[in-house]
């Protein structure tokens, strides 16, 4: 595997329901990032993790819940989301403290919330 | 706070076209530049950057100049292909802001045959 890899890349989930999505990074690394793509809205930055230390909350409901056990892998879960919270769910990461820090993109998670 | 602006879509082209997506910032500083594109059913990836005035950042036949005293990084293309189809977005970032990557709102691009 090589850059940003995201799973699932589809996801169905009722209001009830809990999951996680998960991202891994192969680019070595040492900070990752969740956001949030809905249809006609900005990108949402939603959470940032830099050397495994969460140092970004943009004000995200806490039914999304944000884990970063290591530098390589980064986990969203989700409980008790609402039809709202249906968007693109894209993971980033990039070498925090080199260059113009540029982030690199997984290809997204596609979550529909029924 | 800082902010980007760019043109809304959608635009669409001929083959062969010429395009330009303008591009706009509001920053207090000097931030890095990026221009990003997202393929249908695709995440983002890096087209090209700048970080410094002047620069220009170039890939796959796009190009983008650094332009400090017009606070802009409009991109551009002279002959545009329908696989250049997609939305693009420009960005900015800023290290003394946390390195916050800050979105414009995107532009869909829709080259025809």
């Amino acid at each position: 595997e090589t850059g940003v890899t995201q799973t699932p890349r589809h996801l169905v989930m009722g209001m009830t329901n809990k999951k996680s999505l998960k991202c891994e990074q192969h680019l070595g690394h040492n900070a990752m990032y969740w956001y949030k793509q809905s249809a006609k809205k900005p990108l949402e930055l939603m959470f940032v993790y830099s050397l495994e230390e969460r140092v970004e909350n943009n004000s995200v409901p806490s039914r999304f819940s944000p884990e970063c056990p290591n530098s390589s892998h980064l986990f969203l879960h989700l409980h008790t989301l609402q039809p709202e919270d249906s968007a693109l769910y894209l993971c980033a990461s990039s070498q925090a403290g080199q260059g113009a820090d540029e982030q690199y993109f997984g290809p997204g998670t596609r979550l529909t919330v029924t | 706070g800082d902010s980007v602006t760019q043109m809304e879509g959608p635009v669409t082209l001929s083959e062969e076209a010429f395009l330009t997506i303008n591009c706009t910032y509001t920053a207090t500083g000097y931030p890095s530049l990026f221009w990003y594109v997202q393929y249908p059913g695709e995440g983002l990836q890096l087209l090209l950057k700048a970080t410094k005035a002047d620069d220009k950042g170039s890939n796959k036949g796009f190009e983008a100049t650094y332009r400090k005293e017009t606070t802009s990084f409009h991109l551009e293309k002279g002959s545009v292909q329908v696989s250049d189809s997609a939305v693009y977005f420009c960005a900015l970032i800023f290290k003394a802001a946390g390195n916050k990557l800050t979105f414009g709102g995107g532009t869909r691009v829709l080259v025809k045959p």
